[in-house]
């Protein structure tokens, strides 16, 4: 039934270290979110993207529509960005607009 | 104020009763949008309002949860005759634009909703 899957699930990495997420989503879709969630909940919105590349700071989202994938980056990894990663695709059925959510990467740096 | 909040923050029910959660989003959003998290996944859609008018309320999960939005701004999400398999964290999040538009949606705190 997934129509967004991430991987990897969980990452575990050293501070400093180059970080990849994946994502891949089964419909078409008018664009595609990536969101931070700290433990507590709260849902911080990184990016929305419908085509190419978008930078912010170390963090970086690409997508292929053609392939319809995505993959989040995160350049000179820190503790700080310990959190889950949710990848969300927003498409349109009957007329209104839906976001539908991967299960989340849990991503754990080290220092 | 500056972002979506919800209250309360953590509830607690005791199997059988009925829960009230709150969504105040972001003045002057017209779309608003429920989910629910189960521990360990991603969030599922429940409902969606476009000001006061619920126009999906596909992902409610059963006749027990009902959602409004009466006056365009604050919303309630009720569940009646709470079951377990109801705890979950519900998030709400609103965005500035309707309908077609890929608006980015602003998510709030989430309540956690804990049925024993």
């Amino acid at each position: 039934k997934n129509e967004v899957e991430q991987s990897p699930q969980n990452l575990t990495a050293q501070e400093g270290e180059f970080i990849t997420i994946n994502c891949s989503y089964s419909v078409g879709i008018s664009a595609l979110h990536w969101l931070q969630q700290h433990p507590g909940g709260g849902i911080v919105s990184l990016f929305m993207l419908s085509s190419g590349k978008k930078k912010h700071g170390r963090l970086i989202a690409t997508i292929n529509i053609q392939e319809k994938h995505s993959s989040l980056h995160i350049t000179a990894s820190h503790p700080r960005d310990s959190a889950v990663y949710i990848c969300a695709v927003r498409f349109r059925i009957q007329g209104a607009q839906k976001l539908v959510f991967g299960q989340g990467t849990r991503l754990t740096i080290n220092p | 104020g500056a972002g979506v909040s919800q209250s309360p923050r953590y509830k607690v029910a005791k199997r059988g009763q009925d829960v009230a959660l709150r969504c105040d989003p972001i003045s002057g959003h017209v779309s608003l949008f429920w989910y629910q998290q189960a521990l360990g996944q991603g969030p599922e859609f429940l409902t969606y309002f476009q000001n006061e008018a619920q126009l999906d309320k596909s992902g409610l999960p059963s006749d027990r949860f009902f959602a409004e939005r009466p006056e365009g701004s604050v919303s309630t999400l009720k569940i009646q005759r709470t079951q377990q398999e109801d705890s979950a964290v519900y998030l709400c999040a609103s965005s500035l634009g309707a309908g077609h538009s890929a608006y980015e949606q602003y998510f709030g705190p989430g309540t956690r909703l804990t049925v024993t």
